[in-house]
């Protein structure tokens, strides 16, 4: 099974909107409502964003949003804070005994 | 709260084994599927392995498989990654996480760093 394509860098000003892309193909993001989105900072253990697309577990700030269209899914963060700066990987259900995780998107805050 | 201490790394030669503990506590331990992770230095996430909640069932990446093997006790809240014939290409932070179905990891570890080097 084949990574998640995500794109290595994004940016952006505080208060500004981001918004990071991870494709994949019907047989995994485009195929099922299981993409999750993970905030890793330097040093730490990822931490679940959104699941399911667009859930947020309890204590994400709304300012994290999550959505699909078709083989692409999107993470989106809006009103960009200092402490947002670290790297973003998603990953998907690819059906029965298979996962997929995305290369990882490190994103700056200007 | 819930909380996963991941114990046992360290450095081993090629061809070497190390076992790797997961130890958690905050929640039912049972009633949850559970996971490794590895992140190689300076790359990204790598799902490893996976087991059901009584432990009946396991998945592996293929490159671990045949050489790894992952177990639970869930008397002691604990999971196990046995780790045989490791390769300098095993060399990572290895996390548990806990798995809500649908590879959702909800709850990881800090992490314990495997080096395999001669």
């Amino acid at each position: 099974q084949s990574a998640l394509t995500q794109p290595p860098s994004a940016s952006g000003s505080p208060g500004q909107s981001v918004t990071i892309s991870c494709t994949g193909a019907s047989s995994d993001v485009g195929g099922y409502n299981y993409v999750s989105w993970y905030q890793q900072h330097p040093g730490k253990a990822p931490k679940l964003l959104i699941y399911e697309v667009s859930k947020r577990p309890s204590g994400i700030p709304d300012r994290f949003s999550g959505s699909k269209s078709g083989n692409t899914a999107s993470l989106t963060v809006s009103g960009l804070q200092a402490e947002d700066e670290a790297d973003y990987y998603c990953n998907s259900y690819a059906g029965i005994n298979n996962v997929v995780f995305g290369g990882g998107t490190k994103l700056t805050v200007l | 709260e819930v909380q996963l201490v991941e114990s046992g790394g360290g450095l081993v030669q090629p061809g070497g084994s190390l076992r790797l503990a997961c130890s958690a506590s905050g929640f039912t331990f049972s009633g949850y599927w559970m996971t490794w992770v590895r992140q190689a230095p300076g790359k990204g996430l790598e799902w490893v392995a996976n087991i059901m909640k009584d432990g009946g069932h396991k998945q592996y990446v293929d490159s671990v498989k045949g050489r790894f093997t992952i177990s639970r006790d869930n008397a002691k809240n604990s999971l196990y990654l046995q780790m045989n014939s490791l390769r300098v290409e095993d060399t990572a932070v290895y996390y548990c996480a806990r798995d809500l179905d649908y590879y959702v990891l909800d709850c990881w570890g800090q992490g314990t760093l495997v080096t395999v080097s001669s």
